[in-house]
């Protein structure tokens, strides 16, 4: 099966400064990749996503970007701020997979 | 519009107690799923939904129970609650399927003892 692992579980960064949280994916047949937000007792929030048929999307100070050859996959946060502090999930799936495998999130901290 | 609305936020059982949690959504979405997530596990998957009437296994599914009579509710029964379901469940929906994003609820964290 899929196993999605982040490469750090934790990352620290001074406020402004831009982040990179990292994912790394197994399956190649994965074909949609997305990123959630998780502050501190909520739920799991949308950030971005991306399909396999493109190498990078950018929203509102954040990119993503995708490299299917090693299967790896990156979130940029551009000029950090403090409400961007929380754990950072990224998620893929695939045709039929009926599902999304999520990997064990990261915790950035913003340092002011 | 409240999304993905999810009851009771916080619940605590003894052992071989059963209870359901509530999930509801008022986006017409079709898919719904339960998630359950521990500490440095992420989330993984209970059951699934891909419309009333249709439920199907995830990851993680012993103990649980779902059913689907609508498309706005997906209740969550645990049958007999053990120690280790012991988690903070998500309820998560969507229009087409995973592969175009979940609305999460906000949770209900469940301590069984």
């Amino acid at each position: 099966g899929e196993s999605v692992g982040l490469h750090l579980p934790t990352l620290s960064v001074q406020e402004g400064d831009n982040s990179i949280i990292n994912c790394a994916y197994s399956n190649s047949a994965s074909d949609y990749f997305i990123w959630y937000k998780q502050e501190s007792g909520k739920g799991p929030q949308f950030i971005i996503d991306i399909r396999s048929n493109m190498d990078k999307r950018q929203g509102q100070r954040v990119t993503v970007l995708l490299n299917k050859t090693v299967k790896h996959l990156s979130l940029q946060i551009a000029a950090t701020q403090p409400g961007d502090s929380a754990v950072y999930f990224c998620a893929v799936s695939w045709q039929g997979a009926q599902k999304l495998v999520f990997g064990q999130g990261t915790r950035l901290t913003i340092n002011p | 519009n409240a999304g993905v609305t999810q009851t009771p936020k916080f619940q605590v059982l003894k052992t071989g107690q059963s209870m359901t949690l509530q999930c509801a959504q008022d986006m017409n979405h079709e898919y719904m799923s339960w998630y359950r997530q521990d500490p440095g596990m992420g989330l993984r998957l209970i059951h699934y939904s891909v419309g009333a009437g249709i439920t199907d296994q995830g990851e993680v599914p012993n103990g649980y129970n779902v059913s689907r009579s609508t498309t706005e509710d997906f209740p969550l029964r645990l049958l007999s609650a053990a120690p280790s379901q012991t988690s903070v469940y998500f309820c998560a929906s969507s229009y087409r399927g995973p592969n175009y994003g979940y609305t999460f609820g906000s949770g209900t964290r469940l301590t069984v003892v």
